[in-house]
């Protein structure tokens, strides 16, 4: 499967500032997922990230608060934006992995533990 | 679009007992996975699954797609099995992975 870093693994946050998220995969992918975890709550999508294109967001999540860059087929950032208390999740990145001919389903990098104070 | 719903939602074992978790899919599936969220918010994948059986030493799975569930076993549990398990789908149509609430696990010494 997929080999994916992502960092920070946690960060502390003032309200109205931004921060970026960073996933590297250890080899070229068409698509990564960015998901969202509230306290205590189940995994959300936000958005798809294709490499040369705009990122597509699911409904409730727009790109002026959640920014996504996707400059090549291994890297992927995504920026929380403006932040609140309400932001407060884990943020995680995802993958597909084919390794080999064999799907092996869906990989998850470590994730981000926000917490906007 | 597709419901993934999962039971039970909590469960407390003492260290050493067995366990089943189930999952309900509302669809057709090409693609399930079952996931342990550590404490520590690390999401691991402990099976990919869309039919069959499948072991991993104390963890098996079994999927009955033609009956939309799927269910997670957990033998002779231990302390770090504790976390939540989630099961994860994709229908049959493509799109997008889609998870249900999770079982939160606590196992007790």
């Amino acid at each position: 499967s997929a080999v994916i870093s992502q960092k920070p693994s946690r960060d502390i946050c003032q309200r109205g500032t931004s921060l970026t998220i960073q996933c590297q995969v250890d080899s070229q992918v068409t698509m990564m997922f960015w998901y969202r975890q509230q306290p205590g709550q189940s995994l959300t999508l936000i958005a798809t990230a294709n490499q040369g294109s705009e990122a597509t967001y699911e409904s409730g999540f727009v790109i002026d608060k959640f920014p996504i860059s996707r400059p090549n087929l291994t890297f992927s950032t995504l920026t929380v934006s403006n932040m609140s208390p309400e932001d407060s999740s884990i943020y995680l990145c995802s993958v597909e992995g084919m390794p080999r001919g064999a799907n092996y389903g869906y990989t998850f990098g470590s994730g981000t533990r926000l917490t906007v104070v | 679009g597709i419901q993934v719903e999962q039971s039970p939602p909590d469960l407390i074992l003492q260290e050493g007992a067995n366990s089943t978790l189930r999952c309900n899919f509302s669809d057709s599936v090409n693609n399930l996975q079952w996931f342990h969220q550590n404490p520590w918010g690390q999401l691991i994948n402990l099976f990919y699954i869309p039919s069959g059986t499948k072991q991993n030493g104390r963890l098996s799975a079994t999927t009955v797609a033609t009956e939309r569930y799927s269910l997670l076993y957990i033998s002779s549990s231990q302390t770090t099995d504790s976390g939540v398990y989630f099961c994860a789908v994709v229908g049959d149509q493509g799109g997008k992975l889609i998870f249900g609430q999770g079982t939160e696990l606590s196992v007790k010494p």
